[in-house]
C-alpha cells in the first residue's frame, strides 16, 4: 500500500534556529514527491522533486530526495515566525494514477 | 484570477441534514478532486474526477457522493450529514498535462456537523 510518512508531527523552534522536516514514502513506480506549506488556508505548493531533479532551493528553504532510502528533507534555515505552518508531503500513488497522497503534516511553529 | 472557488466557506448541519459544497475552477483542469482535512489526520481523499462525466472514490468516499458535469464545476453532496463529518473540506484541481502532479486548492470551507 502507498504511503507517506512525515516527522516529526509537531515542532517548536526560536527565530534564527533551524529546522529540519522529514518525509519518507513508499510508492509504487516513483514518479514525485511535493512539498506543501500550508498556514491558516489552502496548502501552497513550494517544491517538487523527481527522478531528475533531487535537489531544490528557494530562498531559505531547501529541499532533498533521496531514492535509494525512500526519504525528503525540507531544510528551513534562520527560521522567522512568518514559517509558521504546517508542512505536508504527497506523492502521487501508483502507476497511471492521479490522486496525491498526503502524509499528516508537521506542524511547525516559531517562537520570537 | 480565480483559480478554485469553494462554496460556503463555513457552514453549520444538524445531523440528517443534506447539504452541497460547491467547486468551480476556471484553469481548464482535467482533475478535481475533495479533501477532508481533520486535525493529526493529514488530508484525506474523498471522490475525485479525471474529467467530465468520470468520477471514482479516494480513500473515505462513505456519506458523500459526487458528479462532474462541466470541466469547471466538482460538487461534493452530503446525503445525510454526521457529526464524523466535522472535518475542513478543501477541493483542489490540476492539469493532466503536467507530470509534476502540483494540485491548486481552494481556501476550504469548514462544515460543523451538530
Amino acid at each position: 500500500e502507498d504511503k507517506v510518512v512525515q516527522s516529526p508531527l509537531s515542532l517548536v523552534v526560536h527565530e534564527g534556529d533551524t529546522v529540519t522536516l522529514n518525509c519518507s514514502y513508499e510508492v509504487t513506480n516513483f514518479r514525485s514527491l511535493l512539498w506543501y506549506k500550508q498556514e491558516k488556508k489552502a496548502p501552497t505548493f513550494l517544491f517538487m522533486l523527481t527522478s531528475s531533479g533531487i535537489e531544490k532551493k528557494s530562498g531559505r528553504l531547501s529541499s532533498i530526495l533521496d531514492k535509494k532510502e525512500l526519504f525528503s528533507i525540507l531544510n528551513i534555515t534562520a527560521t522567522q515566525t512568518g514559517d509558521s505552518a504546517i508542512y505536508l508531503c504527497a506523492a502521487p500513488l501508483g502507476a497511471g494514477s492521479y490522486q496525491l497522497t498526503f502524509g499528516k503534516g508537521t506542524k511547525l511553529s516559531v517562537i520570537p | 484570477n480565480a483559480g478554485v472557488t469553494q462554496t460556503p466557506k463555513f457552514q453549520v448541519l444538524k445531523t440528517g441534514q443534506s447539504m452541497t459544497l460547491q467547486c468551480a475552477q476556471d484553469m481548464n483542469h482535467e482533475y478535481m478532486s475533495w479533501y477532508r482535512q481533520d486535525p493529526g489526520m493529514g488530508l484525506r481523499l474523498i471522490h475525485y474526477s479525471v474529467g467530465a462525466g468520470i468520477t471514482d472514490q479516494g480513500e473515505v468516499p462513505n456519506g458523500y457522493n459526487v458528479s462532474r458535469s462541466t470541466t469547471e464545476d466538482f460538487p461534493l453532496r452530503l446525503l445525510s450529514a454526521a457529526p464524523s463529518q466535522t472535518s475542513v473540506y478543501f477541493c483542489a484541481s490540476r492539469s493532466l498535462g503536467t507530470r509534476t502532479g502540483e494540485l491548486f486548492f481552494g481556501e476550504g470551507s469548514r462544515l460543523t456537523v451538530l
